[in-house]
């Protein structure tokens, strides 16, 4: 059983112009949550990630909301440059970390 | 630059040949997990070590998969027999996870494992 969803498996943005990545989860009881970002051939790397007690976190370009209520963090990234493509995941962690399906971000030049 | 250390980083072998990957977790860290990237899973927890006692197993197929810490700077999974639906990416991760709330795992680079 999924507990974290990422139901977008894919998503093109033109250069310059914002990327919003979704995510939902199933457990309330999760307390932090994370953005990993994979490049092909190389492990995920830790983007940004954001406690439960907040609903926003910025690093640069990008920011991390989450909506508790819902269930639902997404990571904006404002400007998108093409080397921001690659795969997203999204976790949720307890302790142990769960994570999404991915999506893959191309951003066209 | 501390980093989490995984071989071999690409294996090939016959189905039914027994399969050995490796993890070095960044010292100091004291948990480890394995995962499994697939592309209907994602990344698919397979086990998940806390200061080397095994904390959860429960995402391996028990029949054919363990995974061990032997000591603190070594976690190990290992498959066998291998079938060809074992083909995946395996990624080591580890952390320092103090209870619950701000804990970042560090990846490794993954062990590309094709069986034919």
């Amino acid at each position: 059983d999924q507990q974290v969803k990422q139901n977008s498996p894919s998503l093109s943005v033109q250069e310059g112009r914002i990327s919003i990545l979704n995510c939902d989860y199933t457990n309330s009881m999760f307390d932090y949550f994370l953005w990993y970002k994979k490049y092909p051939a190389e492990g995920p790397t830790f983007l940004i990630s954001i406690s439960s007690i907040k609903d926003k976190n910025e690093d640069g370009r990008f920011t991390v909301f989450l909506n508790k209520s819902a269930k639902h963090l997404s990571l904006h990234i404002v400007p998108s440059q093409p080397g921001d493509s690659a795969v997203y995941f999204c976790a949720a962690s307890r302790n142990q970390f769960y994570f999404g399906t991915g999506t893959s971000l191309t951003v066209i030049p | 630059d501390a980093r989490v250390t995984q071989t071999p980083r690409h294996k090939v072998t016959e189905m039914g040949q027994e399969v050995t990957m490796r993890c070095q977790p960044i010292l100091g860290h004291n948990t480890v997990f394995w995962y499994r990237q697939t592309m209907m899973q994602g990344l698919e927890l397979l086990a998940y070590f806390r200061n080397r006692a095994p904390l959860d197993d429960s995402g391996m197929p028990k029949d054919r998969f363990s995974a061990e810490m032997p000591d603190a700077t070594l976690a190990t999974l290992k498959i066998q027999p291998s079938e060809p639906r074992d083909s995946a990416v395996y990624f080591c991760a580890s952390g320092l996870v103090l209870g619950t709330g701000a804990n970042v795992l560090t990846f490794g680079a993954g062990s590309r494992l094709t069986v034919l």
